[in-house]
C-alpha cells in the first residue's frame, strides 16, 4: 500500500532531550516536506527536500534539523526541544511532475 | 512571502445545505491553489485544486472558483453530508515552486449537522 509513515505517533518528552521523528514513504517520491500544525495557525512548513542530499528551510525552521540520506526517509531532528515546539507534526511527499502532497498520519509531540 | 487568509474559522451547516469557504492570497504571482481536507486524527488530503489559467473547477459536489483580480478563491460544497465534516485548508503556491512553497491558510472546521 502506497503511504507515508511517521514514528512515533505520540511523544511526550522533556526540554532539552534530543529526539528524532522519522518519516518514510514507499512511493519513490523525490520531494518531501515537514509541517507543524498549531491551533489558529494552520500548517506551516519547517523544512523541505527536493531530492537526496538536497534540503532547504521552510517558513519556521528554527530549532529543527533534517537530513535526506535516502530517497524514502526524511527524519526531523529536534536537538534541544523546547515547550514552544509542542505541536502536531506532519510529513508529506510529492511525486515529481505533480503538485499533490501526500501527508502522513501526524506525530503529536509534547515538550514539558 | 505569500500570506493566505481563510474564513470562516468554523462553519456549521445542516445536512443538504451548501457550504462556502473563502481564502485570499497576497502574492499576485501565485498560480496554484489546492484545497485539502483533514479528517479527525488523519493527515490532510487533497480534494480539489485550481490553476490561475482557470476560473472554476468542479468535481461532483465540490467546486472551486478563482478571482485573480481580487486575489481570492473559494471552496463550494453542495448537498453537504455528515462525512463532509472535517477541517479544510486552502493553500497557494508561486510558479515554479508548487511542491516546495505551498503556503496554507489557517483552516476552517466544517460541521454538518443532521
Amino acid at each position: 500500500e502506497a503511504q507515508v509513515t511517521q514514528n512515533p505517533r505520540y511523544l511526550i518528552t522533556v526540554t532539552g532531550k534530543k529526539l528524532t521523528v522519522t518519516c518514510s514513504q514507499n512511493m519513490n517520491h523525490e520531494y518531501m516536506s515537514w509541517y507543524r500544525q498549531d491551533p489558529g495557525l494552520g500548517l506551516r512548513q519547517i523544512y523541505y527536500s527536493m531530492n537526496v542530499e538536497v534540503t532547504d528551510k521552510g517558513d519556521v525552521p528554527e530549532g529543527y534539523k533534517v537530513s535526506r540520506k535516502e530517497k524514502r526517509n526524511f527524519p526531523l531532528i529536534l536537538e534541544s526541544p523546547s515547550p514552544n515546539q509542542t505541536s502536531l507534526y506532519f510529513c508529506a511527499s510529492t511525486p515529481t511532475g505533480t503538485d499533490t502532497q501526500y501527508f502522513g498520519p501526524g506525530t503529536r509531540l509534547t515538550v514539558l | 512571502g505569500e500570506n493566505v487568509e481563510q474564513h470562516p474559522s468554523t462553519l456549521s451547516v445542516q445536512e443538504g445545505d451548501s457550504a462556502v469557504i473563502k481564502c485570499t492570497y497576497s502574492d499576485s504571482a501565485s498560480n496554484y491553489f489546492p484545497w485539502y481536507k483533514q479528517e479527525l486524527g488523519k493527515g490532510p488530503q487533497l480534494i480539489i485544486d485550481i490553476r490561475s489559467n482557470v476560473g472554476e473547477k468542479k468535481d461532483q459536489r465540490i467546486a472551486v472558483t478563482l478571482n485573480k483580480t481580487a486575489k481570492h478563491f473559494s471552496l463550494h460544497i453542495t448537498e453537504t453530508q455528515p462525512e463532509d465534516s472535517a477541517v479544510y485548508f486552502c493553500a497557494a503556491s508561486p510558479p515554479g515552486g508548487t511542491a516546495s512553497k505551498l503556503t496554507f491558510g489557517t483552516g476552517t472546521r466544517l460541521q454538518v449537522t443532521l
